[in-house]
């Protein structure tokens, strides 16, 4: 069974600080990961992927992947009180099942004016 | 319409009731999922067709029945439900490749409700 584990949080940060949410993740061959942002009552929303090993930033975002220590991250600079929700974690899965999403249950996290 | 979409948003049956879902996407994609998300657990693969044929079932109960009769829409046949089936069910699509994954995106959920 792959797995995908996130801190459950909740994670609480003040307006303007940085929000750093983790993901560790089970498959060894897995290629690729994404991070959702899922608003509550709202579909998942994608934000970021990456594929290879290092940071990659986009905007306030940044993902950074270890495929080594199987851990991907998501930074978020200058937290807004927009940035408020749930943000999930997806793996890509490995061999047969590389059409596959494994999904993590998610962070919430809250930024606080 | 862009991006993908799916009615209804809401859905109140019975558990005798035979209903349908629909999804359609306006991305050219050639993939499409359908996922259901539960209250306090993480979204769960239910099919994946791909180029119109399914290649995956994840276990799913016979209740739920998928339809694909093209890349670009996707149905799921509702019949004799449980409240258990009681959710938000989300329909994606993706480019699909050989070795690795495309993103995947999400239409706004139909939120079901079994009485």
């Amino acid at each position: 069974q792959k797995e995908v584990e996130q801190n459950s949080g909740p994670l609480s940060v003040p307006e303007g600080a940085i929000a750093s949410l983790n993901c560790t993740y089970s498959d060894r061959g897995s290629q690729s990961f994404f991070w959702y942002r899922q608003y509550s009552g709202k579909s998942p929303e994608l934000i970021m992927s990456i594929y290879s090993n290092g940071d990659k930033e986009d905007g306030r975002f940044t993902a950074q992947l270890n495929k080594a220590s199987q851990y991907v991250s998501l930074l978020i600079r200058d937290s807004q009180p927009s940035d408020s929700a749930t943000y999930l974690c997806a793996v890509e899965g490995s061999g047969g099942s590389n059409y596959k999403l494994t999904f993590g249950k998610g962070t919430l996290l809250t930024v606080n004016p | 319409e862009t991006g993908v979409t799916q009615t209804p948003r809401h859905l109140v049956m019975g558990m005798t009731n035979k209903k349908s879902l629909k999804c359609e996407q306006h991305l050219g994609h050639n993939a499409m999922y359908w996922y259901k998300q539960s209250a306090k657990k993480p979204l769960e693969l239910m099919f994946v067709y791909n180029f119109k044929e399914q290649t995956e079932n994840n276990s799913v109960p016979s209740r739920f029945s998928p339809e694909c009769p093209n890349s670009s829409h996707l149905f799921l046949h509702l019949h004799t439900l449980q409240p258990e089936d009681s959710a938000l069910y989300l329909c994606a699509s993706s480019r699909q490749r050989t070795g690795a994954l495309y993103e995947q995106y999400f239409g706004p959920g139909t939120r079901l409700t079994v009485t």
